[in-house]
């Protein structure tokens, strides 16, 4: 049972647009979502999250968007850089549980 | 500050062999820990966690076990590896709450 779903495995986006990655989840527990940037052959590596008291969070080019009664998160990403191109995880978790719970994870390419 | 360690970067294993992973953390007490496995095209899947001392609980079921003989030292095992135990493995720490995962830098492990 996949709680945490990434539906696209790849996105591509022009350098200087926004890319907008999306995550969808099932557990209405969840109350704190992360979203995590990985490069190839490293550990994953923290961006940005949101509680779900708020619906938006912002950090310089990134914006993590919170949809409670959709159960729907996305993280933007603007203006997209090469360096941003990696695998983007999405996160969650719930008070009083032991796990984040992850999704499978989508993998951004900034083309130039 | 706290840093989480975890080896060895690369392994070759012939099928059949044991396996030992060791992660380790420093800076914190009483972590969760994690172990989860990218598997290649594949998002990242919980194989164990352990909230405490001797406290383990495994998400699939496996050819791989963990241990927690330390507060902050988590070992993932198996007697006999298999082809399908190829990937990458990584190792995370968080806090009770769960608000954030620690990734170690992870160990490709290929099984020939």
């Amino acid at each position: 049972d996949q709680q945490v779903k990434q539906n696209s495995p790849s996105l591509s986006v022009q350098e200087g647009r926004i890319s907008i990655l999306n995550c969808d989840y099932t557990n209405s527990m969840f109350d704190y979502f992360l979203w995590y940037k990985k490069y190839p052959a490293e550990g994953p590596t923290f961006l940005i999250s949101i509680s779900s008291i708020k619906d938006k969070n912002e950090d310089g080019r990134f914006t993590v968007f919170l949809n409670k009664s959709a159960k729907h998160l996305s993280l933007h990403i603007v203006p997209s850089q090469p360096g941003d191109s990696a695998v983007y995880f999405c996160a969650a978790s719930s008070q009083g549980a032991q796990k984040l719970v992850f999704g499978q994870g989508t993998r951004l390419t900034i083309n130039p | 500050s706290q840093t989480i360690h975890q080896w060895p970067a690369t392994l070759v294993q012939p099928v059949g062999s044991p396996l030992s992973l060791e992660c380790t953390v420093e800076g914190t007490s009483n972590p969760n820990l994690y172990w989860y496995r990218q598997a290649a095209g594949r998002g990242l899947q919980l194989l164990f966690y352990s909230v405490g001392i001797g406290q383990i609980s495994s998400e699939v079921p496996q050819n791989l076990s963990a241990s927690r003989p330390q507060d902050r030292q988590f070992i993932l095992s198996s007697k006999k590896l298999l082809l399908s135990d190829s990937g990458f493995y990584l190792c995370a720490w968080s806090n009770l709450m769960n608000t954030e995962a620690f990734f170690g830098q992870g160990t490709r492990l290929t099984v020939v």
